[in-house]
């Protein structure tokens, strides 16, 4: 099992610009979030899945789009870059059955310019 | 929605010390408390966690013990080693309704030093 891999592991944008963070894991988990980290603050919420076709949004969720059109697969898009988007991303997923563990991807690091 | 406070958010220690760290909830409804460590660079990755009808959990050198009564739980590390320094987050969530919406609290850089 590979668990959770993201795409791409870092990333420069312009301000404006789009981009889409890949996400997928292959423990057929029915759950799937983003989560953003900022320096003193945490991880927060962005957009999480139940299961696919069902997506909510969390505690940070503009400038962010989210689909789920399978269940291995969670792609976050940014429409149009700004520099407060600068942040380490991470995907996460976890078994609705189990103890609620999340499992993390290795992260990817955005920087807006 | 859910608030999680976590304390201290430095703490340094002695090679072979004890380190506590402590966070507290506000949703009266959450029901899981899982603890994660992130090395430099890394991903969070789960050491330890609690349900709230346990009051305290033990895992060889890490413990964690829940007071609901007082929304607060804490982390336990005993004889800690240099490689116990990390980035520790605390998080809480309600299992049955997960969807993988936890709540996190801010982190705690610990560094132990030889």
């Amino acid at each position: 099992n590979a668990g959770v891999t993201q795409t791409p592991k870092f990333q420069v944008l312009k301000t404006g610009q789009s981009m889409t963070l890949q996400c997928a894991q292959d423990m057929n988990h029915e759950y799937m979030s983003w989560y953003r980290q900022d320096p003193g603050m945490g991880l927060r919420l962005i957009h999480y899945s139940v299961g696919a076709g069902i997506t909510d949004q969390g505690e940070v969720p503009n400038g962010y789009n989210v689909s789920r059109s399978t269940t291995e697969d969670f792609p976050l898009r940014l429409l149009s870059a700004a520099p407060s988007q600068t942040s380490v991303y991470f995907c996460a997923s976890s078994h609705a059955q189990s103890t609620g563990e999340l499992f993390f991807g290795e992260g990817s690091r955005l920087t807006v310019l | 929605g859910e608030n999680v406070e976590q304390h201290p958010s430095t703490l340094s220690v002695q090679e072979g010390d004890s380190a506590v760290i402590k966070c507290t909830y506000s949703d009266s409804a959450s029901n899981y408390f899982p603890w994660y460590k992130q090395e430099l660079g890394k991903r969070p990755q789960l050491i330890i966690d609690i349900r709230s009808n346990v009051g305290e959990k033990k895992d060889q050198r890490i413990a964690v013990t829940l007071n609901k009564t007082a929304k607060h739980f804490s982390l336990h590390i005993t004889e800690t080693q240099p490689e116990d320094s990390a980035v520790y987050f605390c998080a809480a969530s309600i299992k049955n309704t997960n969807a993988g919406k936890s709540t996190f609290g801010d982190g705690t850089t610990l560094t132990v030093k030889p």
